[in-house]
C-alpha cells in the first residue's frame, strides 16, 4: 500500500540554524500538507500546497518557514533560523483529488529538537 | 474558531472491554469528521470518517456517528484488544473550501491483557 515517507526521523539542531525536513508524498496525490505537534499539545496545521504554490497557511507559518516541491517526488519544509519553540514532531501529509481529497494520509513524522 | 475537544487520557481498559472516547466539536458550516489513530512509532492513520449528519463511520470494529444535534463524534468499540493500544485523534475539516484539519488533543488508550 502506498505511504507517505519522511526523513530524517529525528533531527537535532542548534538554535539559529536552518533545517530542511523532507517528505515523499503518495505518488498520484496532488495536495500536500505540513502539520506539527509540540510535545503534549495538539496536532496543528501549518500549510497546504497545491499546483506548486501555497494554497492555505496558518498563523504559525510565518516568514521563518517555507515549503518547496523541488522535483516530482519530494516535498520539503524549511525553517530558516530555528528557535527553541520550533522543537516538535512535524508530520507531512498528502491527499488525492475528487472524492478522496478529504482523506489526508500522514507520514511517520520527523522529531525536531532545537538546542 | 473551529475546535475539537476530546476526553483526556490515558484510558486504561482490560481486553474485551467496551471503549468510548468522547469527541465534541465547534465549527462553522457542516464539517467532515475523522478519527485518526497513531500506533507507537508510526504516523497518523485514518481510522474512520463521516461527512454528514447521522452518517456512521466504521472500520476494524470501531464506529462513530456524526451527531449534529450534540456536535459529537464519539468513538466506540465493543471489545478492545491489546493491539488497539494507541493514541486516538478526533479531527474535523470544514466545508468552506479550506483543507486544513483541526485536531483534538488526542486520547491515549492502553489495553491490558
Amino acid at each position: 500500500e502506498p505511504e507517505v515517507t519522511q526523513t530524517p526521523s529525528h533531527q537535532v539542531t542548534q538554535m539559529g540554524q536552518e533545517v530542511i525536513l523532507r517528505c515523499v508524498p503518495i505518488s498520484n496525490h496532488l495536495y500536500f500538507y505540513w502539520y506539527r505537534q509540540i510535545l503534549g499539545q495538539k496536532v496543528e496545521f501549518l500549510v497546504s500546497f497545491y499546483n506548486n504554490e501555497i494554497s492555505e497557511k496558518s498563523e504559525i507559518f510565518d516568514d521563518q518557514f517555507s515549503v518547496e516541491r523541488p522535483d516530482g517526488s519530494n516535498f520539503t519544509l524549511k525553517i530558516r533560523s530555528t528557535k527553541l519553540e520550533d522543537s516538535a514532531m512535524y508530520f507531512c501529509a498528502s491527499s488525492g483529488t475528487g472524492v478522496s481529497t478529504d482523506t489526508q494520509y500522514f507520514g511517520p513524522g520527523t522529531r525536531l529538537t532545537v538546542l | 474558531g473551529d475546535s475539537v475537544t476530546q476526553m483526556e487520557g490515558p484510558v486504561t481498559l482490560s481486553e474485551e472491554a467496551f471503549l468510548t472516547i468522547n469527541c465534541t466539536y465547534t465549527a462553522t458550516g457542516y464539517p467532515s469528521l475523522f478519527w485518526y489513530v497513531q500506533y507507537p512509532g508510526e504516523g497518523l492513520q485514518l481510522l474512520l470518517k463521516a461527512t454528514k449528519a447521522d452518517d456512521k463511520g466504521s472500520n476494524k470494529g470501531f464506529e462513530a456517528t456524526y451527531r449534529k444535534e450534540t456536535t459529537s463524534f464519539h468513538l466506540e468499540k465493543g471489545s478492545v484488544q491489546v493491539s488497539d493500544s494507541a493514541v486516538y485523534f478526533c479531527a474535523l475539516k470544514v466545508d468552506t473550501g479550506r483543507r486544513a484539519l483541526t485536531f483534538g488533543s488526542g486520547t491515549r488508550l492502553q489495553v491490558q491483557p
